[in-house]
């Protein structure tokens, strides 16, 4: 799997926007971007996934440069409960299944 | 409640014992999957089924651990002989196989090895 690259940590603060970088410059064609999060002692959660256009969903943004080596998670206003590790994956659809995790970026809210 | 669930939650064992986790997926999902995640690092992939058959494994599961996912439903993962190396978090994650695919991960069993 192609390798991410993310800062290790960032802060915020309640209730404003966050953007979370990512970059891809190794990116193939096939390869979807993936984000999930893991909030402190629980599992991983899907956030959103991306190809080649900006995508929402009610969780986050998606924004992804036009040459596709880099992206960035948007969340629109940052509450406590988004306090999490964020992980930027790519993946490739159908075979190969598995998720190629990194280091994230711990994201701190401050109220 | 549907999700992945995972028990135990927390296990301590002292060396050289074995252990057994189970997992059991959102039941309509065809994919399972195990992960190890020990502090300060993401989830290591480990293995994978698709229905009953085990399709991939991770270098870093060595022959004393071992995985079985009978009838294609819950999931055991058993580590024999267990070392003090093998204390981390292990995660369970569920998913069709369908297009492209999410994974839903169930709480993690925390493994300690005294």
């Amino acid at each position: 799997d192609a390798k991410t690259t993310q800062p290790n940590s960032m802060e915020s603060n309640e209730e404003e926007p966050v953007h979370l970088p990512c970059n891809h410059s190794t990116i193939s064609g096939t390869d979807y971007i993936h984000w999930y999060r893991q909030l402190p002692s629980q599992g991983p959660e899907y956030v959103i996934h991306g190809l080649t256009s900006n995508v929402n969903n009610r969780m986050a943004s998606l924004a992804i440069a036009e040459d596709r080596k880099s992206s960035t998670l948007i969340l629109h206003r940052a509450t406590l409960r988004d306090a999490a590790v964020y992980y930027c994956i790519l993946r490739v659809a159908g075979a190969n299944s598995k998720l190629t995790f990194g280091k994230g970026i711990t994201l701190s809210v401050r109220p | 409640d549907t999700g992945v669930s995972q028990n135990p939650r927390h296990k301590i064992t002292k060396r050289g014992q074995n252990v057994t986790f189970r997992c059991d997926p959102i039941s309509e999902h065809n994919r399972l999957y195990w992960y190890r995640q020990t502090l300060g690092q993401g989830p290591e992939f480990l293995t994978y089924f698709q229905n009953e058959a085990q399709l991939e494994k991770s270098r870093l599961l060595s022959d004393r651990f071992s995985a079985e996912r009978p009838k294609g439903s819950f999931s055991t993962l058993e580590i024999q002989r267990t070392e003090q190396g093998d204390s981390a978090m292990y995660l369970c994650a569920s998913s069709l196989a369908l297009g492209v695919e999410t994974q839903y991960f169930g709480p993690g069993t925390r493994l300690l090895v005294l």
